[in-house]
């Protein structure tokens, strides 16, 4: 079956303190992986897509990059503003599809 | 702005009463979604419409129908309201059928259910 497993559940972090988020993924022939983030009351925003093992992204502190069965995101001297959810998620089936994880709660102190 | 847009942003309900969940995207896009979020379950779709005039199910569609009225606007409807169904309800969209390319949300309607 499909797969799609987030850890930690949540992470707190002091500013500054380097960490990764993971997301391992059981699928049949991936065909992308997907990072959003999600801040309270609002609906996830799109960060990254990664296409093939090997692939890295990087915007600002976030840096993503894929394995053939997990990908990671990793935070650089993360900030307050960077505190949110962070999920992933990948295609399954026809139809442009989603499988999300259940998502990482990160958690910046100043 | 672009984007997708959702109403109403909240509503409370009582058992058996219906309601439809309206969705409007502003980016051309083809291909849209109903998703629900509960906590501990993560996201889960309902119901898709890869192109104007097609609607199949998702993951989790009893209880749930949907309508593509045009290529901008996807509502959801709950015929009779169950405890069950409170949720926060989420629409998104894509560019095309496509599955690498990233859905794009709105913001939500949380939905409870009394």
């Amino acid at each position: 079956e499909d797969q799609v497993t987030q850890s930690p559940e949540a992470l707190r972090l002091q500013e500054g303190e380097s960490s990764s988020l993971n997301c391992s993924y059981t699928v049949s022939g991936l065909r992308g992986l997907f990072w959003y983030r999600q801040d309270p009351g609002k609906g996830p925003e799109f960060l990254f897509t990664l296409y093939s093992a090997g692939e890295e992204k990087e915007k600002e502190r976030l840096k993503a990059t894929l394995t053939k069965k997990e990908s990671f995101l990793h935070i650089t001297a993360p900030k307050p503003e960077d505190s949110a959810t962070y999920l992933c998620a990948v295609p399954r089936g026809q139809g442009g599809k989603l499988i999300f994880g259940q998502g990482t709660e990160l958690s910046v102190k100043p | 702005n672009a984007g997708v847009t959702q109403t109403p942003k909240f509503q409370v309900l009582k058992t058996g009463q219906s309601m439809t969940l309206q969705c409007a995207q502003d980016m051309n896009h083809n291909s849209m979604y109903w998703y629900r979020q509960d906590p501990g379950m993560g996201l889960r779709l309902i119901y898709y419409s890869a192109s104007e005039g097609t609607t199949d199910k998702g993951e989790v569609p009893n209880g749930y129908n949907v309508s593509r009225l045009n290529k901008r606007e996807f509502s959801l409807r709950l015929e009779s309201a169950a405890p069950s169904q409170t949720s926060v309800y989420f629409c998104a969209c894509n560019r095309v059928r496509g599955t690498n390319q990233p859905q794009h949300f709105g913001d939500g309607t949380r939905l409870s259910i009394l």
